[in-house]
């Protein structure tokens, strides 16, 4: 399996740009959460789905913030306008829920992404 | 609402000996699993071993165990004969088995620095 695939693993863009994110998670997984990590904020949980859909987005920092599911193999975490202080590294993650389900998230690499 | 707390910062050790991570968590809830993820420097978030909450026996992997106590809500890792590559920051997270619960309650992390 190839685990989670996220692109791309940089993301130099000014502010102002539109910045997509994308992730494919492990065949067969049903859940997926983005998360950001900064040096000041940790792991921060941004938004997750579960059979596509989105369970809970309370970790979205606001509206320039928006992410999508439209089928089980992709994902896409979007910023618009982007901002300095969006420059984290964006993990995606995915598990497969339910009966019998694979508790432990697998995360993909990382996109770290800097807006100047 | 659940919470993680990892006390420790960073911590050190000497190659080839043995250093626990503290984590304590806060629940209500009488079943749920546990995790240590590794996170090197390359930013890729590894899971290191997990415990469900169910299982009196602590869990092992080669040089990794866990010294759980279900009662005083501590989850500790210990690393035995640590190596050079053990390097990293460790982070402990908490998952509810409740039905519907998806979501994964991560600590700030404890960077482990592994002296020659």
């Amino acid at each position: 399996d190839a685990g989670v695939i996220q692109s791309p693993r940089h993301e130099v863009t000014e502010m102002g740009q539109e910045v997509t994110l994308r992730c494919k998670p492990i065949s067969g997984h049903n859940s997926l959460f983005w998360y950001r990590q900064t040096m000041m904020r940790g792991l921060e949980l941004l938004i997750y789905f579960n059979n596509n859909v989105p369970i809970d987005d309370s970790g979205m920092p606001e509206d320039r913030f928006s992410a999508k599911m439209p089928n089980a193999s992709f994902s896409t975490l979007k910023i618009q306008p982007s901002e300095p202080r969006d420059s984290a590294v964006y993990f995606c993650a995915s598990n497969a829920q339910g009966a019998g389900g694979i508790y432990e998230q697998y995360f993909g690499p990382g996109t770290r992404l800097t807006v100047t | 609402a659940q919470t993680v707390t990892q006390s420790q910062p960073e911590m050190s050790v000497q190659e080839a000996e043995t250093v626990t991570l503290s984590c304590t968590y806060d629940t209500s809830e009488s079943d749920y699993y546990l995790f240590w993820y590794k996170q090197p420097p390359s930013r890729q978030m590894i899971l290191v071993i997990r415990q469900e909450a169910y299982k009196q026996q602590n869990a092992t992997e080669n040089r990794f165990s866990v010294n759980f106590q279900k009662a005083a809500k501590s989850f500790s890792l210990k690393i035995s004969d640590s190596q050079l590559g053990d390097a990293a920051m460790y982070f402990c997270a908490y998952r509810s088995t409740y039905s519907g619960t998806y979501k994964y309650i991560f600590g700030t992390g404890t960077r482990l620095k592994v002296l020659a």
